[in-house]
C-alpha cells in the first residue's frame, strides 16, 4: 500500500463546468502522475509531475491542467469539461529503489461528464 | 519503448496454475519487464519485474526466456481473486515517462 488517496471517488458533472481531481500520497515520492482509462484505449499518461512546482505534458494534456505545490498533493483540473472528458482517472506515484521503477496507482477517479 | 504481445484472454480452472504468455522481440537490453495486473474496478497493482533472471516473490513467479524475447508470468495456484487483466510492460532503467499499459490479457478463472 503506498498511501495513495484520491477523491472524489465519483463525480458527475455538466458540459462547460471546471472539475478538480486530487491525488494524495503520504510517502513523499518526488514522481507522480495522472492517467485516464478508457475502453479500447488502455491507460493512457494526461500530465506528470517531478517535483514541486515541476510538472510536464503526457500524451493526452489538450484539456486538461496539474499543479503540485506541496509533494504529497498532485491536482488534475478540467478548465471546461466536455463529454469526452467521461473516463476513469488513475493517480500514481513512482517509487524508486534499485535498479528499475515501479508505479504504484490510487483506487481511481469516475468522472462523468453530461 | 518497445512493444509487446499478449493474448487478449485466458481462462484457467481454480488451484491450477497459470502461464501468461508475453513476446517482446524488439526488447533492447537496458528494457526491464514488468508485470501488472488489474482487478476490476480498482487500478492497477504491481506484479513482478525482471531483467533478465528468472524472478519470484509472494504473487508470482517471472520466467525470462534466455534471449529475452519472451516471458512468462505465472501464478503457481490461480484463486478466485487473481481473476484480473494481467499487463506485460517493458521499461527502461529509470525512464521519466509513463508506462506504456497495451490491451493486457484477461484471465478468467473458473471455480
Amino acid at each position: 500500500d503506498a498511501g495513495i488517496t484520491q477523491s472524489p471517488r465519483h463525480k458527475v458533472t455538466e458540459t462547460g463546468t471546471p472539475v478538480t481531481l486530487r491525488c494524495h500520497q503520504t510517502e513523499n515520492h518526488r514522481y507522480m502522475y495522472w492517467y485516464r482509462q478508457d475502453p479500447g484505449h488502455g491507460l493512457r499518461l494526461i500530465h506528470y509531475s517531478y517535483g514541486v512546482k515541476d510538472t510536464d505534458k503526457g500524451e493526452v494534456s489538450d484539456g486538461y491542467s496539474v499543479s503540485r505545490s506541496k509533494t504529497e498533493d498532485f491536482l488534475l483540473t478540467l478548465e471546461s469539461a466536455t463529454s469526452s472528458q467521461t473516463s476513469v482517472y488513475f493517480c500514481a506515484i513512482r517509487s524508486s529503489g534499485g535498479a528499475t521503477d515501479t508505479q504504484y496507482f490510487g483506487p481511481g477517479t469516475r468522472l462523468t461528464v453530461l | 519503448d518497445a512493444k509487446t504481445t499478449q493474448p487478449n484472454s485466458m481462462e484457467s480452472n481454480e488451484e491450477e496454475p497459470v502461464h501468461l504468455p508475453c513476446n517482446h522481440s524488439t526488447i533492447s537490453g537496458t528494457d526491464y519487464i514488468h508485470w501488472y495486473r488489474q482487478l476490476p474496478s480498482q487500478g492497477p497493482e504491481y506484479v513482478i519485474h525482471g531483467l533478465t533472471s528468472n524472478v519470484n516473490n509472494r504473487m508470482a513467479s517471472l520466467a525470462i526466456a534466455e534471449d529475452r524475447k519472451s516471458s512468462t508470468l505465472i501464478l503457481h495456484r490461480a484463486t478466485l481473486r487473481d481473476a484480473a487483466v494481467y499487463y506485460c510492460i517493458l521499461r527502461v532503467t529509470y525512464n521519466n515517462n509513463d508506462m506504456r499499459f497495451g490491451a493486457g490479457t484477461r484471465l478468467t478463472v473458473k471455480p
